[in-house]
């Protein structure tokens, strides 16, 4: 049972394009979720993260969309750049020590 | 000052050793993870520290053993390794809700 779903699992951008990935969870206990950016050979590096009291969260060209009620949140990524081609993890968690649980991944390029 | 660092960051190895993965973090966190991630970039929980108390074993094999020294060290020992025991295996560690990750460890299995 996949508790977190990613989609899409690779995306193609045009620069100064705008990347949207989605994510559905189905555990209404989870009330953190985090975005994660990997590139080749790293770890995931915590991009981004918003609790269900919000609707939006902003930092810089990355922000979060989050509805609660159909239990989606997305990344949209602005005025995309190649610097950002990497896969990119959305990821949810109960409590602020309980497990993280990631979707799939996407694989994202952007091109120049 | 690297937050999470891991030892070693490749690992070649015969089917059927025993070998160790050692993880340090410098934030002070309570919770530590080791986290699989195989050929599809999937990233799979397989364990979950407190205060160097285990608090979830994600059906792992009993021959992965992790061991907490203390809180800021999490090593993963893994007896008789297998060829589907190759993957990146990544170390986290976690404080007021956030995560971090280490570099991961590349494991092979020839």
């Amino acid at each position: 049972q996949q508790q977190v779903k990613q989609s899409p699992q690779s995306l193609i951008v045009q620069k100064g394009g705008i990347s949207i990935i989605n994510c559905a969870y189905e555990n209404t206990a989870f009330d953190y979720f985090p975005w994660y950016q990997q590139f080749p050979g790293k770890g995931p590096a915590l991009l981004i993260a918003i609790r269900p009291d919000v609707s939006e969260k902003k930092e810089g060209r990355f922000t979060i969309s989050f509805n609660k009620s159909a239990k989606q949140f997305s990344l949209h990524i602005m005025d995309s750049q190649p610097g950002d081609s990497a896969t990119y993890f959305c990821a949810a968690s109960r409590g602020r020590d309980d497990k993280i649980i990631f979707g799939k991944g996407t694989r994202l390029h952007i091109l120049p | 000052d690297t937050a999470v660092s891991q030892t070693p960051k490749y690992l070649v190895t015969q089917m059927g050793n025993d070998k160790s993965i050692k993880c340090e973090q410098n934030l002070g966190h309570d919770t530590m993870y080791w986290y699989k991630q195989d050929s599809k970039k999937f990233l799979k929980i397989m364990f979950s520290y407190n205060n160097k108390e285990l608090i979830i074993n994600e059906t792992v094999p009993n021959r992965f053993s992790p061991k907490s020294p203390d809180k800021a060290h999490l090593n993963l020992h893994i007896n008789s390794l297998e060829l589907g025991d190759s993957a990146v295996y990544f170390c986290a560690s976690r404080g007021r809700g956030e995560a971090f990750f280490g570099q991961g460890t590349r494991l092979t299995v020839v």
